[in-house]
């Protein structure tokens, strides 16, 4: 079974910490992988996506790496900020369909 | 931009009563989704359509039917409600496969059966 899973589930951090959250899939179907944000009764804001061929994706503070061979993907935050307090999650790209994590509910402290 | 757009945004129902919840986007995609999302479950997928006319099915796609008879539309029916489909309902679309654009999410549907 195609799975992805995201580490740790939840994360607390002060305000200006650099942090990384992790994902990982056991499948190679999965040929690419997304990365989400959700914020509390909100649909999901699709932050970046990696394709295969790619190993990295830049967007301002945020930094998403992908490892196909190991089957990692990781989402940098440079600098947090209060405003970055929601759950984020990585979805890898399988065909016709999108394979979810469970997210990780980070917590940016003022 | 309203992007994409679910309604209703909260229903209750009884067990055995039908339902159907509307999906429109405005971004002339052409794929569309509906997702399940479920405590420490994560999104699951229902049904999907990669056109107008077309649909296919998810993960989960029991006890649903949609329908795809205009672009911008998506439409997911309950036939007849079971408390284990409470649930949040998304919506969401893309240009190409799933696998090679962003997706794009309307806000959800909280729908809890009783």
């Amino acid at each position: 079974k195609q799975e992805v899973t995201q580490i740790p589930a939840a994360l607390s951090v002060p305000e200006g910490e650099n942090l990384v959250l992790n994902c990982s899939f056991t499948d190679s179907a999965i040929y690419n992988l997304q990365w989400f944000r959700q914020d509390p009764g909100k649909g999901l804001t699709s932050l970046l996506l990696i394709q295969s061929s790619q190993r990295e994706q830049t967007s301002g503070r945020l930094n998403a790496s992908l490892d196909k061979s190991s089957g990692r993907s990781t989402l940098y935050i440079a600098a947090s900020q209060p405003g970055d307090s929601a759950t984020y999650l990585c979805a890898g790209g399988a065909t016709n369909k999108l394979i979810f994590g469970t997210g990780t509910l980070l917590a940016v402290q003022p | 931009n309203a992007g994409v757009t679910q309604t209703p945004k909260f229903r209750v129902l009884k067990t055995g009563q039908s339902m159907t919840l509307l999906c429109a986007q405005d971004m002339n995609h052409e794929y569309m989704y509906w997702y399940r999302q479920d405590p420490g479950m994560g999104l699951r997928l229902i049904h999907y359509s990669v056109g107008e006319g077309t649909t296919a099915k998810g993960e989960v796609p029991d006890g649903y039917n949609v329908s795809r008879l205009k672009k911008q539309n998506f439409l997911l029916g309950l036939e007849s409600a079971a408390p284990s489909q409470t649930s949040v309902y998304f919506c969401a679309s893309s240009w190409e496969s799933i696998s090679n654009q962003p997706q794009h999410f309307g806000d959800g549907t909280r729908l809890s059966i009783l």
